[in-house]
């Protein structure tokens, strides 16, 4: 059982370089998420996707690009990195819950981005 | 908007001793959800709470939702170091997302 994988693990930018996180799930989960997660601040939302081809502004969305051509997929792109985009960044999905809430979400192991 | 406040920020306890973490809505919420990450790791679901006064118990951990459903809390009885981690509430009130809410940070010294 895979469930939900990032890719890469890790990875060190130059302030100005563009990178873009994949994340993948094999759950057929209708709902991705991206979270970053900072010292004291929690997991706070980039973008999210409702479902294929659909995308949405998180709580933290400028600086990030997402998109979700495929179901499975939901990839987070950085056109021109800054050092406070530095931080350990998780993809997530889950399916539609009772009553349209959302249902668990499933995390991803994380990817770590420091960028210089 | 939905803000989710979760308290202690951190708390350190001796092995055996209890642990209590409170989580308050600013909105009346559909329903709550509890992770657990243990450091280094990724948030894994623990457990989701629905009903007004629902309380629910997984082995030494019980959760419960408040009456008025705008709080939780997470009871551990005897810790152990295996529940070494960062607790963090979520919350849900009708958007398309659940709302974290910034973790408490528990550390268990044998």
């Amino acid at each position: 059982n895979a469930g939900v994988t990032q890719t890469p693990k890790f990875r060190v930018l130059k302030t100005g370089q563009s990178m873009t996180l994949l994340c993948a799930q094999d759950m057929n989960h209708e709902y991705m998420y991206w979270y970053r997660q900072d010292p004291g601040m929690g997991l706070r939302l980039i973008h999210y996707s409702v479902g294929e081809g659909t995308t949405a502004k998180g709580e933290v969305p400028d600086g990030y690009n997402v998109s979700r051509l495929k179901k499975q997929n939901f990839l987070l792109g950085l056109e021109s990195a800054a050092p406070s985009q530095t931080s350990v960044y998780f993809c997530a999905s889950s399916y539609l819950g009772l009553a349209g809430a959302t249902g668990e979400l499933f995390f991803g192991e994380g990817s770590r981005l420091t960028v210089l | 908007g939905q803000q989710v406040m979760q308290i202690p920020q951190y708390q350190h306890v001796q092995e055996g001793e209890d642990f209590t973490t409170y989580c308050n809505s600013s909105t009346t919420l559909s329903n709550i959800q509890w992770y657990k990450q243990r450091p280094g790791g990724h948030p894994v679901f623990l457990i989701q709470l629905v009903k007004s006064g629902e309380v629910k118990k997984q082995k030494r951990l019980t959760f419960q939702f408040g009456e008025a459903k705008k709080n939780s809390s997470l009871h551990i009885t005897a810790t152990q170091t295996t529940d070494v981690g960062t607790y963090f509430c979520a919350g849900y009130s009708g958007y398309s997302t659940l709302t974290f809410g910034k973790g408490t940070m528990l550390l268990v010294s044998p």
